[in-house]
This record gives C-alpha cells, structure tokens and sequence, in this order.
C-alpha cells in the first residue's frame, strides 16, 4: 500500500514557466512532508520542508502549499529554469518511525530552454 | 568533507555472492538509513538505527542484514546474492527530532549478474 501518491510521473516545462507537483498522503501521523530534489547519479537532497500546521513555505522560486483536512500537498517551482530539471520526490515521515521517509514515486521534471 | 559517505559506488556481483556497503557519517547524527531505490527511481525505506534500536521494514528479506559498529557507520551486508537485488542502494542521517534533514550518501549501484 502506498502511502504518499505523487503526481504526475512526468512533467515537461518551457523555461520560465510554473512546474507543479502534487502528493496525497493516508498516514495522519505522519507530521513533516519534505521534497527532495535528484539529479541523476547522485543520491536525494533536501529541497524544502513543511509541518501540518503551516498552510504554505516559500523558499526563493520554490513553495510548498499544504491542505491538512485534504491530507493534500503540492510543490511550486515558479520561473523554472533548466538547471531544475530533476526527479522531484516528495516525502513524509513521523517521530513514531524513527524518522523514516515514505517517499512518493517522483516526478521526472525537465525544464526545456 | 562528505557528510555521509558510501562505498564502493559501483558494485558488480554474481548471483549467491555475499557481499557488503559501507556508510559512514560526520554530521554528528544519532540516526542511520539504508534506502533502496529500484529501476524505477522508487525509494523505499530498508532499515533505521538509532542508539542500537534497528527498525526493519517487514519487507526487507533477511539475507540484508544492517551492522552498526558505532553511531558514525552502518554497514549493508547482503547474503546469497539475487538477481532482484539489483538496485541502487543508499544511505542517510539524521537527527531524531521534527524538522531536521536527513542527508543521503551518493549512493551504490548494485548489478547482480
């Protein structure tokens, strides 16, 4: 059973435009939703993080907008350029599992210039 | 510095083999993963350490074996060798509170011939 589903698997962007990924997740305790960014051959990094009890996180061209009741949550990469073009993974976790993260399937964006 | 470092990076093994990873961490973490991500770029959660407490995810056949010499390594050590094991391998740190990065090694692509 999956329990964070991401989509789209796939996402193509003209350079400038708005990428949009979202997640959907079952476990209501979990209680801290990163997205992790990986470029090929390397291993995930920690792009931006959200608790449930902020409705939206801006860092620079990237947010995070979360919707508790809808166990909901997206990623925005606004102006995107080409050096974005990456799997997108977004992610939960909860102090009752040692912190582990269960990821999404990823999202293989490319950014066209 | 490598904040946390796997070797080796490529493994190429026949069927049956035993083989194992390395992990080291200097992030100062309390915590150590191994992740597997499969051909299909999917990340799944192996196992966790923490102070000598393992988690195993029930999925995760019993020829992997995590071994934790001190708080700074955990080592992946693989029995008898299948050809579904092929995938690449990685490991993480983190500190056990809300809010905190886990960081992941570069990773090690492991081919089962």
């Amino acid at each position: 059973q999956q329990q964070v589903k991401q989509s789209p698997q796939s996402l193509i962007v003209q350079k400038g435009g708005i990428s949009i990924i979202n997640c959907a997740y079952e476990n209501t305790a979990f209680d801290y939703f990163p997205w992790y960014q990986q470029f090929p051959g390397k291993g995930p990094a920690l792009l931006i993080a959200i608790r449930p009890d902020v409705s939206e996180k801006k860092e620079g061209r990237f947010t995070i907008s979360f919707n508790k009741s809808a166990k909901q949550f997206s990623l925005h990469i606004m102006d995107s350029q080409p050096g974005d073009s990456a799997t997108y993974f977004c992610a939960a976790t909860s102090s009752g599992s040692a912190r582990q993260l269960t990821f999404g399937s990823g999202t293989q964006l490319t950014v066209l210039p | 510095d490598t904040a946390v470092s796997q070797t080796p990076k490529y493994l190429v093994t026949q069927m049956g083999n035993d083989k194992s990873i390395k992990c080291e961490q200097n992030l100062g973490h309390d915590t150590m993963y191994w992740y597997k991500q499969d051909s299909k770029k999917f990340l799944k959660i192996m196992f966790s350490y923490n102070n000598k407490e393992l988690i195993i995810n029930e999925t995760v056949p019993n020829r992997f074996s995590p071994k934790s010499p001190d708080k700074a390594h955990l080592n992946l050590h693989i029995n008898s060798l299948e050809l579904g094991d092929s995938a690449v391998y990685f490991c993480a740190s983190s500190q056990m509170t809300v809010n905190t990065e886990a960081f992941f090694g570069q990773g090690t692509r492991l081919t089962v011939v």
